[in-house]
């Protein structure tokens, strides 16, 4: 099972970019998938999950209206489009398989190793 | 959302000890608490889910329990590898939210 994340960059303020994260060695169709981030020198935070058939997005209300969770389960792969970055988006991003029973019950496991968005001017 | 809260912040301990990190949700979430451990610049990793399951090839050294709202993670007996920042997340409701994390350093 691995994650493999890419996209990163240096942005300036306003500005967008698209976040890509390759998934192999699991039937990626099945499961839904999340972003998380960390801010650096800072905690996790979690950003953005998606249903495995598309059908449920959440967001964190930091992201909600400026970014886009999405995935080709064809191609095993989730993106998030970033619009509008501020310098308070500067953090690593993680991609990571939600693993678990239910809505309620899960975890998440693996992780990407991150890629680096840095939003400044 | 529901707050977690770690503690302590910041542990130094060495190798051979004993040591607990508690986490504590504002509101109840059953036993749907994740522990994750992070070293520097690495991905977290999965350590314990559901409360007290140990995840696959995790060392039994490490141990969750609680439920309700107040949750520990205990390390029997520190190893040097050991080293590193551990965080408590729920995923009883979204958003999930993590606790601020806490790091264990080398007395």
């Amino acid at each position: 099972v691995d994650l493999v994340e890419s996209g990163g960059d240096l942005i300036q303020p306003g500005g967008s970019l698209r976040l890509s994260c390759a998934a192999s060695g699991f039937n990626f169709t099945t499961y839904s998938m999340s972003w998380v981030r960390q801010a650096p020198g800072k905690g996790l935070e979690w950003v953005s999950s998606i249903s495995g058939g598309r059908a449920t997005i959440y967001y964190a209300d930091s992201v909600k209206g400026r970014f886009t969770i999405s995935r080709d389960n064809a191609k095993n792969s989730l993106y998030l489009q970033m619009s509008s970055l501020r310098a308070e988006d500067t953090a690593v991003y993680y991609c990571t398989r939600d693993l678990g029973y239910t809505s309620s019950w899960y975890w998440f496991d693996p992780w990407g190793q991150g890629t680096l968005v840095t939003v400044s001017s | 959302d529901i707050q977690m809260t770690q503690s302590p912040s910041s542990l130094s301990a060495s190798v051979g000890d004993r040591v607990t990190i508690t986490c504590r949700a504002s509101q109840s979430i059953s036993r749907y608490l994740n522990w994750y451990q992070q070293k520097p610049g690495k991905a977290p990793k999965l350590l314990i889910y559901a409360a007290s399951s140990l995840q696959s090839g995790v060392p039994s050294r490490f141990s969750g329990a609680g439920s309700g709202t107040d949750f520990t993670l205990t390390i029997s007996s520190l190893q040097p590898e050991d080293f590193a920042t551990y965080y408590c997340q729920q995923s009883h409701k979204t958003p999930p939210t993590f606790g601020q994390g806490t790091r264990l350093e080398i007395k």
